[in-house]
């Protein structure tokens, strides 16, 4: 299984609107609507924020929401915040195993 | 509130064999894939296996010759076994509890193995 296809790096100004994207292949992202995304600030575990495409755990900003079409998902993060800042990853069910994407490192300009 | 914490040794020697374990509090095992995601420094998340609370485990298959997954219920601990150690196996490793469909909910806080002799 390959890994999920993320882009390294994505930014946005506090206030706007920020994209993340997520590319896999009809056996995972596209196969399934079960696509999660995780923050990860320096040093800290990572912290689940979507799951299921586009749920949100209970505490989780809706600032954060997700989509799917195909086989990319996305994470938008709405009102950039500061603590924002962080490393995001997606991942995905792929039949009896799972995925991660490469991960995204958002800066907040 | 759930919590997962990994303990083992920081430092593993070379063709030597990786023993991580996973003590999990405030919940019980059933029903869940209690799974074992690892991070190489600087770089992302791979996801390593589970073992559902049946005993029965899935594995990644790049690393599926050298991995055991097993579960001790009667002490809520679960363990990683990674045989034949290399560099390329020193990462943070974390622990995690998979609801089910690469859900991960919770997480340990991660232990840094370094492969170095």
């Amino acid at each position: 299984q390959s890994a999920l296809t993320q882009p390294p790096s994505a930014s946005g100004s506090p206030g706007q609107s920020v994209t993340i994207s997520c590319t896999g292949t009809s056996s995972d992202v596209g196969g399934y609507n079960y696509v999660s995304w995780y923050q990860q600030h320096p040093g800290k575990a990572p912290k689940l924020i979507i799951y299921n495409v586009s749920k949100r755990p209970s505490g989780v900003p809706d600032r954060f929401s997700g989509s799917k079409s195909g086989n990319t998902a996305s994470l938008t993060v709405s009102g950039l915040q500061a603590e924002d800042e962080a490393d995001y990853y997606c991942s995905s069910y792929a039949g009896s195993n799972r995925v991660f994407g490469g991960g995204t490192k958002l800066t907040v300009l | 509130q759930v919590q997962l914490q990994e303990s083992g040794p920081g430092l593993v020697k070379p063709s030597e064999t990786l023993s991580l374990t996973c003590t999990v509090s405030g919940d019980s095992f059933s029903n869940y894939f209690w799974t074992w995601i690892r991070q190489p420094p600087g770089k992302g998340l791979e996801w390593i296996g589970y073992i559902h609370h049946s005993g029965s485990t899935t594995y990644n298959p790049s690393l599926k010759s050298r991995l055991t997954i097993s579960v001790d219920t009667s002490k809520n601990q679960f363990s990683l076994k990674v045989n034949s150690v290399t560099a390329a196996d020193t990462a943070v490793y974390f622990c995690a509890r998979d609801l089910g469909a690469a859900t991960f909910d919770y997480w340990g806080q991660g232990t840094l193995v370094t492969v170095s002799s």
